[in-house]
């Protein structure tokens, strides 16, 4: 089956800790994104890729890293520096097609500090 | 990408049509609709878009008002599967501009 897969879906982190989610797709899509939803907020991009080996800062970018080495990559590093983990993280993709720009999303990692 | 405004939440009986509205009176000529929905702690799920005519898809419709200043999801039959928070979002279809603003969405509560 064709997704979005994203994992562990619980992890937690320690203080002074980097911890890394990985998401992966076989959709074969130029487009990727990270998103952060906060309990009973909307999503807030992270940082996003249009393609390969480039990536662009979204909204809240400080204290995460991301690499796109593949196309179907698109690991996000939490680093020590993002002083307030704790959210629900999603990973998407899209393509451009038709005029469509519809983005697919994974089912989610839930992060906790401990 | 142009703002949207949308109820904080809504109430729907099962069996009726739950009918959502959005507002966005700032939207490009170029801007398309779409809406999607998340189900609790699962990702958002896409549901329709549209550009200025009406669609309908095997989940729900899209109304687009001729100025294309609003819009109003129909879920024709809702279930108890539809409670979900509803996200209404304007953007550009084709070109650069990948940023995408999710609000908070509208909260769908359908009651037995």
């Amino acid at each position: 089956d064709g997704g979005i897969t994203q994992s562990p879906k619980y992890l937690f982190r320690k203080e002074g800790q980097n911890v890394t989610l990985s998401c992966e797709q076989n959709l074969n899509h130029d487009a990727m994104y990270w998103y952060r939803q906060d309990p009973g907020q909307g999503l807030r991009l992270i940082y996003y890729s249009q393609i390969v080996n480039d990536f662009q800062k979204g909204d809240i970018a400080e204290g995460y890293s991301v690499s796109r080495e593949k196309k179907e990559s698109f690991p996000l590093t939490v680093t020590s520096a993002q002083k307030n983990p704790t959210a629900f993280y999603l990973c998407a993709s899209s393509t451009w097609a038709g005029g469509k720009n519809i983005q697919y999303f994974g089912a989610g990692t839930r992060l906790s500090v401990l | 990408d142009a703002k949207t405004t949308q109820p904080t939440s809504m109430d729907c009986a099962e069996g009726r049509a739950a009918n959502l509205p959005c507002n966005h009176s700032t939207i490009s000529g170029n801007e398309y609709v779409y809406w999607y929905r998340q189900i609790h702690s699962q990702g958002p799920q896409y549901i329709i878009h549209g550009l200025k005519n009406n669609e309908t898809n095997e989940m729900a419709s899209l109304i687009i008002t001729e100025d294309r200043k609003s819009s109003t999801l129909i879920l024709p039959h809702a279930t108890l599967r539809d409670t979900a928070v509803y996200y209404c979002i304007v953007r550009v279809g084709s070109t650069g501009g990948f940023k995408t603003i999710f609000g908070a969405g509208t909260r769908l509560f359908v009651k037995a």
